[in-house]
């Protein structure tokens, strides 16, 4: 299986920071990584697959770049609804394995 | 609007058995690849089982291999999740997740979710 392994497990920041999330995976996926942000008591919701193509409705504060191994989510300037946790996932081979999760906040 | 609701979680003594299900709406279901997603309390998300979208499949998890089964009934736009010999570890929200699309780029990143059923297995 491809483990996913993001850092930092958790970020303290503030609002307007520029932060960036790394996930690195055990072996190369090509640009197969999706993200998402998921809320406490909510369910996931898509932020950026592919890499770096940003899903329908996503502000554009939020980017991903990365290939191969190493894959990082970027928000430019931190807003006050963007505190939650972030997960990476790869989808290159099954199964498809999430990383642990990094929470951000205040 | 494209939904997706899960129903029969619930509580069940280890080594036991239940079946979970995912009602789709509002998209052409037999097109799409569909998982199954868990969480435990607290925990972080782990993938367990699911279709491709090239209808490919099915897919399990280490975890679960041989003892969960997942099937789909196009015909009534409903994915299943048929859960035997529980154990404490597989307590968890399951979540019903939709690949983004029909493209092979879309397969496995999931755009669509349920809103989850709980299983808790404890005596």
């Amino acid at each position: 299986d491809i483990q996913m392994t993001q850092s930092p497990s958790t970020l303290s920041a503030s609002v307007g920071d520029r932060i960036s999330i790394t996930c690195r995976a055990s072996q190369s996926i090509s640009t197969w990584v999706a993200w998402y942000q998921q809320k406490p008591g909510k369910v996931p919701k898509l932020l950026i697959y592919q890499a770096s193509t940003l899903e329908n409705g996503v502000p554009s504060r939020f980017s991903g770049s990365g290939s191969g191994t190493d894959f990082t989510l970027t928000i430019s300037s931190l807003q006050p609804d963007d505190f939650a946790t972030f997960y990476c996932q790869q989808h290159s081979s099954y199964p498809w394995t999430f990383g642990q999760g990094t929470k951000v906040e205040i | 609007e494209v939904q997706l609701l899960e129903s029969g979680g619930g509580l069940v003594q280890p080594g036991g058995s239940l079946r979970i299900s995912c009602a789709a709406s509002g998209f052409p279901f037999s097109n799409y690849g569909m998982s199954w997603v868990r969480q435990a309390p607290g925990k972080g998300l782990e993938w367990v089982s699911g279709f491709s979208g090239g209808r490919g499949g099915p897919y399990y998890a280490e975890s679960v291999k041989g003892r969960f089964t997942i099937s789909r009934d196009n015909s009534k736009n409903t994915l299943h999740l048929q859960m035997n010999s529980l154990r404490a570890a597989d307590t968890a929200m399951y979540f019903c997740a939709k690949d983004r699309g029909e493209a092979v780029a879309d397969w496995g990143s999931f755009d669509i979710w349920g809103q989850g059923t709980m299983v808790t297995v404890s005596s």
